[in-house]
């Protein structure tokens, strides 16, 4: 699996954007870009994911870089309860193989602020 | 509820002592997972079911760790003669198979079943 790096932690001001960066410079051009959180003490929850191009939900924004060696998650209005570790996870497009698994890293602690 | 559901939502025993920790999925996914998290660490994959294949059996820590999935929907993770390196968060998801690159793939996960061995 490529392997992401994303910093230990930031801190957001409350309505403000949250841009989480994640560094993915061994990615190949089979596999997407995922993003979880997990909020203290729950389990993970889906944000978005994307293979090439920008993608937007009601969660969140996912940019990609044109060359895919990186990606920024951002969270246009932060709030106290987006307050959460946040995972950059790389997996394979394809059915076959494991790419049915998500390995996790130690993800970035997003600390929002009043 | 639609959710993942997983039981008990604590448990504390001692070492040398068996446990069993419980996995409702979400009704209609067929692939469901086991990850453990140890304290502050990141998610470590465990098993993965999808429909009548065989397990994926590749993150199991030791063969004191087992798991079963009865007819496609509940399962359980056994833990036999615990040890205080086990105590960590259980995390079971479900999912759609994964087809690839699809948002069907996403998984949902429990809120964990929180082991302490003493």
């Amino acid at each position: 699996d490529a392997k992401t790096t994303q910093p230990t932690s930031m801190d957001c001001a409350e309505g403000r954007a949250a841009n989480l960066p994640c560094n993915h410079s061994t990615i190949s051009g089979n596999e997407y870009v995922y993003w979880y959180r997990q909020i203290h003490s729950q389990g993970p929850q889906y944000i978005i994911h994307g293979l090439k191009n920008n993608e937007t939900n009601e969660m969140a924004s996912l940019i990609i870089t044109e060359d895919r060696k990186s990606s920024t998650l951002i969270l246009p209005h932060a709030t106290l309860r987006d307050t959460a570790v946040y995972y950059c996870i790389v997996r394979g497009v394809n059915s076959g193989g494991s790419n049915y698994k998500l390995t996790f890293g130690k993800g970035t602690l997003l600390t929002v602020n009043p | 509820g639609a959710g993942v559901s997983q039981s008990p939502s604590n448990k504390v025993t001692e070492k040398g002592k068996d446990v069993e920790l419980r996995c409702d999925p979400i009704s209609g996914h067929t692939a469901l997972y086991w990850y453990r998290q140890s304290l502050g660490q990141g998610l470590e994959f465990l098993i993965y079911f999808q429909g009548n294949s065989a397990p994926d059996k590749s993150g199991l820590p030791s063969d004191r760790f087992s798991a079963e999935r009865t007819g496609g929907s509940v399962s359980t993770l056994t833990i036999q003669r615990t040890q205080q390196e086990d105590s960590a968060v259980y995390l079971c998801a479900s999912s759609f198979f994964f087809q690839g690159g699809s948002v069907d793939g996403e998984l949902f996960f429990g809120e964990g079943s929180r082991l302490t061995v003493l």
